[in-house]
């Protein structure tokens, strides 16, 4: 079945460790995103991407970096320069206009 | 800009009572709109989407919205709730080229037995 694989589904970091969240979706869709979400925050946009090798910052990218090399991936890296990374992250992808996003099933990321 | 707002943060319902759930929107054209669901732990699942044409749309999980141009709401709908509704639901703007969505802060919605 086609859809957005996250992983790990939870993960822990030291201060000042950089970690990696991994992205993949095999639904062939060319839009792709990466939400931030806190308690009580909502979804805030971290960074998207329209197009391979082309990506954009949202509305928090601060301390965070992303790449997008291949259609079917968008890791997403939390810097040591974000200061408070403890949250959950949701990727999600978009076939074209109209159609929604389709979200993974998240990673919760703990700082230790 | 686009904008969504939903003025509840919390709603609780009994078993079996119908559910609305509000959702404003901010958008200078005719824009695409989404209900999302998401239980605890989860990513977000489309229940229902609109665009044009017949103003009330069905979904899954037999939810219904309802577009009120005149009033930028998009109204989620239930009849008749179970407990496994309980979740948080979260409602959704998307700009005319429908690859931008702007999400609203989302309503947590608790079922009383």
């Amino acid at each position: 079945d086609g859809g957005i694989t996250q992983s790990p589904k939870y993960l822990f970091r030291k201060e000042g460790q950089n970690v990696t969240l991994s992205c993949e979706q095999n639904l062939n869709h060319d839009a792709m995103y990466w939400y931030r979400q806190d308690p009580g925050q909502g979804l805030r946009l971290i960074y998207y991407s329209q197009i391979v090798n082309d990506f954009q910052k949202g509305d928090i990218a601060e301390g965070y970096s992303v790449s997008r090399e291949k259609k079917e991936s968008f890791p997403l890296t939390v810097t040591s320069a974000q200061k408070n990374p403890t949250a959950f992250y949701l990727c999600a992808s978009n076939p074209d206009r109209g159609a929604g996003y389709t979200f993974g099933s998240g990673t919760r990321l703990t700082v230790v | 800009a686009q904008s969504v707002t939903q003025p509840d943060i919390h709603i609780t319902v009994s078993e079996g009572a119908s559910l609305e759930l509000r959702c404003n929107y901010s958008y200078g054209a005719t824009p695409y709109l989404f209900w999302y669901v998401q239980s605890p732990g989860q990513g977000l699942q489309l229940l229902l989407k609109y665009f044009s044409g017949d103003t009330l749309v069905q979904g899954i999980k037999g939810f219904e919205a309802e577009f009120k141009r005149s009033q930028s709401s998009f109204n989620l709908r239930k009849p008749s709730v179970h407990w496994s509704d309980a979740a948080e639901y979260f409602c959704a703007v998307g700009n005319n080229a429908g690859n931008m969505l702007t999400f609203g802060g989302g309503t947590r919605l608790m079922v009383k037995p």
